[in-house]
């Protein structure tokens, strides 16, 4: 069965900390992971990683796949309250276009 | 602007009634997506289609149905809904390419009395 586990499962933090957030995967036929993040409302796209070792960056946000150990991190750097979210992190296979997701980790930045 | 949009998006409704969420997009993707969001359980997977005529059954498919009639629209019903059901749908759209993102609606929030 197709596995993503996510962790910590919450974390709190304050503003200017630097956090990593995990995701490990068991899957077959693996073909790319994604990040999201999660507001009040709908997922919204932050990253894909298809390649291990590349590293994705977007302002403060980095992720970073290891196709060999089968996890990727998420890091946020300089947080900041606006970066409280859920965030998930899934998985496509080569075998279709569903996404398998994990169950989030929730980021609570305090000022 | 293209988008994807759901509706309604809060429903009450009671056990035993049918009920029927709609989503539609208007970016022309093959793909089209629902899941349920619960505490504990994240986002998982209701049915899937990947074109007009074309449904699939995910991970937790039971009381559950999906039609597709046109690229636009996959509306997602409950023949007889359940307390059970209670949750946040998620309606996602995704381009046929399967390494592509997918584009969330904002969610309904259906409550089964």
């Amino acid at each position: 069965e197709d596995k993503v586990v996510q962790s910590p499962l919450s974390l709190v933090v304050h503003e200017g900390d630097t956090v990593t957030l995990n995701c490990s995967y068991e899957v077959t036929n693996f073909r790319s992971l994604l990040w999201y993040k999660q507001e009040k409302k709908a997922p919204t796209f932050l990253f894909m990683l298809t390649s291990s070792g590349i590293e994705k960056k977007s302002g403060r946000l980095s992720s970073i796949l290891d196709k060999k150990e089968l996890f990727s991190i998420l890091n946020i750097t300089a947080t900041q309250t606006g970066d409280s979210a859920i965030y998930l992190c899934a998985v496509t296979l080569d075998a279709g276009n569903m996404l398998t997701f994990g169950g989030g980790t929730r980021l609570m930045v305090k000022p | 602007d293209a988008e994807i949009t759901q509706s309604p998006r809060h429903k009450i409704t009671e056990t035993g009634r049918q009920v029927t969420l709609a989503c539609h997009q208007t970016w022309n993707h093959n793909n089209m997506f629902w899941y349920r969001q619960d505490l504990g359980h994240g986002l998982r997977l209701i049915h899937y289609s990947y074109g007009v005529q074309d449904t699939n059954k995910g991970e937790v498919s039971d009381g559950y149905s999906v039609s597709r009639s046109n690229t636009e629209d996959l509306p997602l019903t409950l023949e007889s809904a359940a307390s059970s059901q209670t949750s946040v749908y998620f309606c996602a759209s995704s381009d046929r390419l399967s390494y592509n993102e997918q584009f969330f609606g904002p969610g309904t929030r259906l409550t089964v009395l």
